[in-house]
């Protein structure tokens, strides 16, 4: 069985700070790993994921998250937050690709002035 | 492209009412599942489909019937409406064969069970 551990229910942060929002995950089997951010009232947008190569990942909006496999963690990481940025956050594990996607309970980020 | 969609919305029902959420797709994706998230414990399996005819069930099936008939589409029915069931429903759908095929997630259906 395979779960996800977000630990940080809520992380406030003003605007241009740095923020990381935490995840590991537990899984007997090789991975895929992802970031899925939610805004208010919307379902679930792709920000980032881990399939193979690079344990490096960048989305076009300035976040990244680095696949650290002996730590087993995907923190998502952005130099310098935005208002617009505040949003819930999840961490997310399969085995199969996009399939049967483990979410972990969720970070919501708070950007304030 | 509408991508996915649910309907209905919102939708609020009396305790051992029946009703059924509509999902469909329009990206020829064969994978597609229903989560419900609800506050502090993210999003959870309930059904998925791999293709036309073929479903199985995720971490929480209980309360729930799903068929897939279409490619197209993946209804979730509730026989038997509980306050437990009470949540945020989200369908999402992605390739199978092609497994790094993005999922993409419906905008949700908020259940009210009173």
């Amino acid at each position: 069985a395979q779960s996800v551990t977000q630990l940080d229910s809520q992380v406030p942060v003003f605007e241009e700070a740095p923020v990381e929002l935490r995840c590991n995950y537990s899984s007997s089997v090789s991975v895929y790993l992802f970031w899925y951010v939610q805004y208010p009232n919307q379902g679930l947008q792709l920000l980032l994921k881990y399939l193979s190569g690079s344990t490096l990942v960048e989305s076009i909006n300035g976040f990244e998250a680095e696949f650290n496999k002996s730590q087993t963690s995907f923190h998502l990481r952005k130099p310098s937050v935005h208002i617009s940025d505040t949003a819930e956050y999840f961490c997310a594990v399969s085995s199969t690709g996009f399939q049967k996607l483990v979410f972990g309970t969720g970070t919501r980020l708070l950007v304030s002035p | 492209n509408a991508g996915v969609t649910q309907t209905p919305k919102f939708q609020v029902l009396k305790t051992g009412q029946s009703m059924t959420l509509q999902c469909a797709q329009d990206m020829n994706h064969e994978y597609m599942s229903w989560y419900r998230q609800d506050p502090g414990m993210g999003l959870r399996l309930i059904h998925y489909s791999v293709g036309a005819g073929i479903t199985d069930q995720g971490e929480v099936p209980n309360g729930y019937n799903v068929s897939r008939s279409t490619t197209e589409d993946f209804p979730l029915r509730l026989l038997s409406a509980a306050p437990s069931q009470t949540s945020v429903y989200f369908c999402a759908s992605s390739g199978f064969t092609q497994m790094n095929t993005e999922a993409f997630f419906g905008q949700g259906t908020r259940l009210t069970v009173v």
